[in-house]
């Protein structure tokens, strides 16, 4: 079945300690998103992959940071988890992007990933 | 900036009596609305778009430009309906985002 992989599940890390979450898709989708979904409420774009080309929402710290080695797989590094960035942290696929034609397109997310850190 | 209301933190009904979940918006230009809907232990997946004016698992919404809505609902609910649904607002930039999120419980 084409889909969107999340790895781990479930990440315990500790405070200040760097922690990467990866996400992979079979869907051969060229734009890829980060979001974050604290307790109770709604998810939080962070940013999106339109290909290579990466963008960054305004107000995302610079805490987080994205890598996408290639159309697959996508990474999210915090780079000094702090007890606010406990969350869900939830990857999605659309099939097409910013560029003409229709961008009212279905995104396909992942299971998510739950950090914790203590 | 563009903004997404649902007013209901949960919403609890009764199976076979009708249900609908609130969406409110704000936008300036011509927006695309969703639901995505998360089943226990499951993916958030797609619900129904405004733009395909289909009904799925037999619900339907309907875009209320005047009112800038865009409320879900169904006839009759069903216990298997039970979970977390989410509006979100697409500024045809292919980004979403997204509304607070209703709970839903259909008890029997």
């Amino acid at each position: 079945d084409a889909m969107v992989i999340q790895n781990p599940r479930y990440q315990v890390t500790q405070f200040g300690k760097p922690v990467t979450l990866s996400c992979s898709q079979t869907l051969n989708h060229n734009v890829m998103y980060w979001y974050q979904q604290k307790s109770s409420q709604a998810p939080k774009l962070l940013f999106h992959y339109y290909d290579k080309d990466f963008n960054n929402e305004a107000d995302t710290p610079d805490n987080f940071q994205s890598r996408r080695p290639n159309t697959s797989f996508c990474f999210l590094d915090i780079r000094s988890p702090g007890l606010g960035d406990a969350a869900m942290y939830l990857c999605a696929t659309s099939p097409t992007g910013l560029a003409g034609g229709s961008s009212y397109n279905e995104q396909f997310f992942g299971p998510g990933t739950r950090l914790t850190v203590l | 900036a563009q903004r997404v209301t649902q007013p209901e933190k949960l919403l609890s009904v009764f199976k076979g009596a009708p249900v609908e979940l609130k969406c409110n918006y704000s936008y300036s230009g011509s927006p695309e609305l969703f639901w995505y809907v998360q089943y226990s232990r499951q993916r958030l997946q797609l619900l129904l778009r405004h733009i395909s004016r289909e009904s799925i698992k037999g619900f339907t919404a309907d875009l209320n430009k005047g009112e800038t809505s865009f409320h879900l609902k169904k006839p009759f609910a069903q216990e298997e309906d039970s979970a977390m649904y989410y509006c979100a607002l697409d500024n045809a930039g292919n980004m979403l985002t997204f509304g607070g999120g209703t709970r839903l419980m259909v008890k029997p």
